[in-house]
């Protein structure tokens, strides 16, 4: 069964430094997200991505993020300047049409900001 | 803000019973409704889907949506100790891109 890919799974970082968590979203899906999911809290929506732009982020995405589809397959989440409220696990997901509305989420990347 | 709204539990219940969790939402424009389930550490994985008022059954998952009340809920039938997990509701953002607003969870607990 075709899967959302994550990697790294977990990544330990310093505060300040940039970070980019890498996706491979399933291979026909046109639509694709990055979730986050503060450990005890409930996921929050980032951004979407559709078309080749950010369709819609929350206000949670701000500067120091960005995401990109470099190419046909990778879908990226860099954080510029990492904070220690970073720290996360980040759900990349995607969907496409014909899935009706139903969004498929990879494993996770769990960042750790020291 | 458009909220989700779940009861955190735990709600616990023995092997075999049915477990009932409970969903409000408050966009009234919302057309899809989603349950997932997480286990602790790992990512949420889909359970049912449910576009329409009334049930939808799949295995011993029974999903329900009542538009009018803006309540959808999901019936566990013969819970089994596997069970034990978070039970996240997810409701469409109408418009757009179809983003999912989540619930913080009920914490499922199934004992032998």
């Amino acid at each position: 069964e075709p899967e959302v890919t994550q990697t790294p799974s977990h990544q330990v970082t310093q505060m300040g430094q940039e970070v980019i968590l890498r996706c491979v979203p399933i291979s026909n899906h046109l639509y694709f997200y990055w979730y986050r999911q503060i450990l005890g809290q409930k996921v929050e929506f980032l951004v979407s991505f559709y078309n080749n732009e950010i369709s819609e982020k929350s206000e949670i995405f701000d500067d120091q993020f960005s995401v990109e589809r470099p190419d046909g397959s990778n879908f990226t989440l860099k954080i510029r300047s990492t904070k220690l409220e970073d720290s996360a696990m980040y759900f990349c997901a995607s969907r496409d049409s014909s899935s009706g509305n139903t969004i498929y989420f990879g494993e996770g990347s769990w960042l750790t900001v020291v | 803000q458009k909220e989700v709204e779940q009861n955190s539990g735990p709600l616990s219940v023995p092997e075999g019973a049915i477990a009932s969790l409970n969903c409000t939402y408050s966009d009234r424009g919302s057309q899809s409704f989603f349950w997932y389930r997480q286990y602790s550490g790992k990512s949420p994985e889909l359970i049912m889907s449910i576009y329409s008022n009334g049930d939808k059954e799949d295995g011993r998952f029974t999903a329900q949506l009542n538009k009018a009340s803006q309540y959808v809920s999901l019936l566990i039938r013969d819970s089994q100790p596997s069970d034990s997990a978070t039970y996240l509701c997810a409701v469409n953002h109408p418009g757009g891109y179809n983003k999912l607003i989540f619930g913080a969870g009920t914490r499922l607990a199934v004992h032998p």
